[in-house]
């Protein structure tokens, strides 16, 4: 398999704009994860999804945000508008079942600056 | 609450020396506990688990022991390289299946 997997690497964009995250996790996995990180405030939970469905979203930081998972092999997390303050490292992470406490695997992240 | 709290970085050592990184934890419920490190521009992956009391995860010369007594999973490494140099996260998760990670103990190994 080739991991999880995220596009685009690299984002750069100004305030104010909409930008979408995206990720393909593990085939058979069917939790997803997405972390934010930063120097500030280390790696920070956003969201996950168990099945397709949004378990918890506490970690969301504000109603710009948003995350969907229309299939077991793709989700997507937006923020509109972007601001600076949303520079980051997101990673996206898949798990096989949570009954069992398993490890997540994590994709190589998107370094989104905003400007 | 769930909390991992980990060694304070950065830790600096010189190739060979023998490595200890610290971590306690706070949860509710019998966790699974595990390192997770991240290199250079990766995101984190797997270094080693372990699921119940006593359990030792070893992996890349690496080892945790599990202990339930004492809230601890400490990582340790005989002789580090310098291709360690990389962040080291503890963590933990229980069956509610949300990970909680500690700060992150960066490494950096000098030859």
């Amino acid at each position: 398999d080739a991991g999880v997997i995220q596009s685009p690497r690299h984002e750069v964009t100004e305030m104010g704009q909409e930008v979408t995250l995206r990720c393909k996790p593990i085939s058979g996995h069917n939790s997803l994860f997405w972390y934010r990180q930063t120097m500030m405030r280390g790696l920070e939970l956003l969201i996950y999804f168990n099945n397709n469905v949004p378990i918890d979203d506490s970690g969301m930081p504000e109603d710009r945000f948003s995350a969907k998972m229309p299939n077991a092999s793709f989700s997507t997390l937006k923020i509109q508008p972007s601001e600076p303050r949303d520079s980051a490292v997101y990673f996206c992470a898949s798990s096989l079942g949570w009954e069992f406490s398993p490890e997540a695997f994590f994709g190589q992240g998107t370094r989104l600056t905003v400007v | 609450g769930n909390s991992v709290t980990q060694m304070e970085g950065p830790v600096t050592l010189s190739e060979e020396a023998f490595l200890t990184i610290n971590c306690t934890y706070t949860a509710t419920g019998y966790p699974s506990l595990f390192w997770y490190v991240q290199y250079p521009g990766e995101g984190l992956q797997l270094l080693l688990k372990a699921t119940k009391a006593d359990d030792k995860g070893s992996n890349k010369g690496f080892e945790a022991t599990y202990r339930k007594e004492t809230t601890s999973f400490h990582l340790e490494k005989g002789s580090v390289q310098v291709s360690d140099s990389a962040v080291y996260f503890c963590a933990f998760n229980t069956n509610a299946g949300k990970s909680t990670f500690g700060d992150g103990t960066t490494l950096t190994v000098k030859p």
